[in-house]
């Protein structure tokens, strides 16, 4: 089963609009990743937020985990076309170095 | 520059069939690991590898199975095809730092595979 689990689904919006998506996962992490993936290429890794911290940025990238509530949001500031995409959550749980993904926002900025 | 490269990028075949597929990373990162992507399930693990001879089953195993000889390589091998098996399949591979889990994965471009 799935860890986590991003909302909505599916975002549109326009080019210079703030996109919010969010991450909903299910049990205790160590960390947590954003990912994004273009289509019909691989994964990209964006930012890295850990069970003990609260906010994260980089760039026009701001990142938010509430371990109390199990979920992140990820939230792009000024987007921009190149920006569209789809964006997936990722959490590390347990010893070893596996991530268990979530099924994916879709985002689409439009000029 | 290092990469991570997966062949063949397309491959239709038939039902029954072996198939395998390649995966070669150059970051000579120890952790290997390969995804299937379907629509409405995101990405689900495979098998992964944290070293030569080393393998682990994933959350869908059944039907897959890989082999670590050297630190480069994780092909992963459909014994025989099924249908269920078309998907979209993604190799990755990361450093192992010793902090669990917050090591970056590196994803190849994708292997699109038609099970006929």
């Amino acid at each position: 089963s799935q860890q986590g689990e991003e909302d909505p689904q599916a975002l549109s919006i326009q080019e210079g609009e703030n996109a919010t998506m969010n991450c909903s996962y299910k049990t205790s992490i160590n960390n947590l990743q954003w990912y994004r993936q273009n289509s019909g290429r691989g994964l990209v890794h964006l930012i890295l937020i850990r069970s003990n911290e609260r906010e994260k940025h980089s760039g026009r990238l701001r990142v938010t985990l509430d371990t109390s509530k199990k979920s992140s949001s990820l939230l792009i500031t000024a987007s921009r076309a190149a920006d569209t995409a789809s964006y997936f959550c990722a959490t590390a749980t347990g010893g070893g170095n596996k991530l268990t993904f979530g099924t994916g926002t879709q985002l689409k900025v439009e000029l | 520059d290092a990469e991570i490269t997966q062949s063949p990028r397309h491959k239709i075949t038939e039902t029954g069939r072996q198939v395998t597929l390649a995966c070669h990373q150059t970051w000579n990162h120890n952790n290997m690991f390969w995804y299937r992507q379907d629509l409405g399930h995101g990405l689900r693990l495979i098998h992964y590898s944290y070293g030569v001879h080393d393998t682990n089953k994933g959350e869908v195993s059944d039907g897959y199975s890989v082999s670590r000889s050297n630190t480069e390589d994780l092909p992963l091998t459909l014994e025989s095809a099924a249908s269920s098996q078309t998907s979209v399949y993604f190799c990755a591979s990361s450093e192992s730092r010793g902090l669990a889990g917050e090591e970056t994965q590196y994803f190849g471009p994708g292997t699109r595979l038609l099970v006929l």
